[in-house]
């Protein structure tokens, strides 16, 4: 199985701060044949489903702010918040979907101070 | 819109079964994998099942491996997911989702599992 590790594991940061976090993959996601990076980035709010944020490593989805930035490739994968907003409480989960089992990491909560 | 309601759980004993149901909306269900993915009680998510379109490959994670059985009816729109000798550690929140990426999620049903 693909084990995914997210650091920090919270993180608390004031208004309008940046914020980067990091995902580790045990493998590579990158697949050779399409250069894609199969990985995603989830956004869950308190009481809330998850949400699909970023894909493909760093691909925004349909109406997903812009102060949300994926990137990375392979192994080392980062999620930026550029200008965090009171909205933005929440966990964030990376997730591989290059193999079954997907798997997620252990998720990054991010707090405002 | 797309919509994945999730309906079924409760509470059971251990060594029980339950059966849930997903109904999808808003998009055309027999083109999509389906996955059913769980969240115990203030912890992460865990991916349990996946169903090609089609029904005809079905994975499982090792944890429900030969208690749980996915399955889907394209013409009901919906996804199911049989369970069998649950245990406590099966409770959890219990959603469905769509594809790969997991672009669309139910609200999600509990199952709480305890004597």
């Amino acid at each position: 199985d693909i084990v995914m590790t997210q650091t920090p594991s919270s993180q608390a940061v004031s208004a309008g701060e940046k914020v980067t976090m990091s995902c580790k993959s045990s493998q590579s996601l990158l697949y050779s044949e399409n250069k894609k990076n199969y990985l995603a980035w989830y956004q869950q709010k308190p009481g809330q489903s998850p949400k699909l944020l970023i894909s493909w490593a760093s691909t925004r989805e349909s109406g997903v702010p812009d102060r949300f930035i994926g990137s990375g490739s392979g192994t080392d994968f980062t999620l930026t918040i550029s200008s965090v907003q009171a909205e933005d409480l929440a966990v964030y989960y990376c997730e591989q979907y290059y193999d079954t089992p997907l798997t997620f990491g252990s998720g990054t909560k991010l707090e405002i101070k | 819109e797309v919509q994945l309601v999730e309906s079924g759980g409760g509470l059971v004993k251990p060594g029980s079964s339950l059966k849930l149901s997903c109904v999808a909306s808003g998009f055309t269900f027999s083109s999509y994998g389906m996955h059913w993915i769980r969240q115990a009680p203030k912890k992460g998510l865990e991916w349990i099942a996946l169903i090609y379109y089609d029904s005809s490959n079905k994975y499982y994670a090792d944890s429900v491996k030969g208690r749980f059985t996915i399955s889907r009816d394209n013409s009901k729109n919906t996804l199911y997911l049989e369970m069998n000798s649950l245990r406590s550690e099966d409770t959890a929140m219990y959603y469905c989702a769509r594809g790969e990426p997991l672009a669309y999620w139910g609200q999600g049903t509990l199952v709480t599992v305890s004597s």
